[in-house]
């Protein structure tokens, strides 16, 4: 069984600063790793994705993979109340036209 | 300049009904899915068409139908629909060789 595990939150942190969200998942043999936004009441949004073990900076994102203990995290920095949304960590076992495998995501609450 | 559409938005109806869902994409990707999105905001697959064939179904009952005319349309068709049947319905699309998704707008389905 292919398991994506996030925590659920809500991650709550203060305008300007830096918001970390966390995920894991089961199957090594993942190759795709994608980060969605979604806003309440909207459909998920991509704003990044990663394949290699490392960093990869978008913006004010950044996504970190490590493979060998099967984590990916997404830092959001100076973070904006426009952030605050459920953020879904997705996973592709095969490379190419297969389904991601979704966590159930972590809100985030990002206070004025 | 819809990317994915989906049709109708909001989806009323009583238990037992026989409904449609229906889905178009002017992306040129060749690939598209269907999810489903639980109270619990639990998104998973439940189908995926390449180029108008099934490759994917996962273990949904076999109440839900897709149908894909061509390779830009996707449709839900769902018989003697159920209380448990109430979710938010996304399809989405992507490209052969990739694995980024795009996601439509979501069908709201609720059964009374």
């Amino acid at each position: 069984q292919k398991e994506v595990e996030q925590n659920s939150g809500p991650l709550s942190v203060p305008e300007g600063a830096i918001a970390s969200l966390n995920c894991t998942y089961s199957d090594r043999g993942s190759q795709s790793f994608f980060w969605y936004r979604q806003y309440s009441g909207k459909s998920p949004e991509l704003i990044m994705f990663i394949y290699s073990n490392g960093d990869k900076e978008d913006g004010r994102f950044t996504a970190q993979l490590n493979k060998a203990s099967q984590y990916v995290s997404l830092l959001i920095r100076d973070s904006q109340p426009s952030d605050s949304a459920t953020y879904l960590c997705a996973v592709n076992v095969l490379s190419g036209n297969t389904p991601l495998v979704f966590g159930k995501g972590t809100r985030l609450s990002v206070i004025a | 300049d819809t990317a994915v559409s989906q049709t109708p938005k909001y989806l009323v109806t009583q238990m037992g009904n026989d409904k449609s869902i229906k889905c178009e994409q002017n992306l040129g990707h060749d690939t598209m899915y269907w999810y489903k999105q639980d109270s619990k905001k639990f998104l998973k697959i439940m189908f995926s068409y390449n180029n108008k064939e099934l490759i994917i179904n996962e273990t949904v009952p076999n109440r839900f139908s897709p149908k894909s005319p061509d390779k830009a349309h996707l449709n839900l068709h769902i018989n003697s629909l159920e209380l448990g049947d109430s979710a938010v319905y996304f399809c989405a699309s992507s490209h052969q060789g990739t694995d980024t998704q795009y996601f439509g707008p979501g069908t709201r389905l609720t059964v009374l």
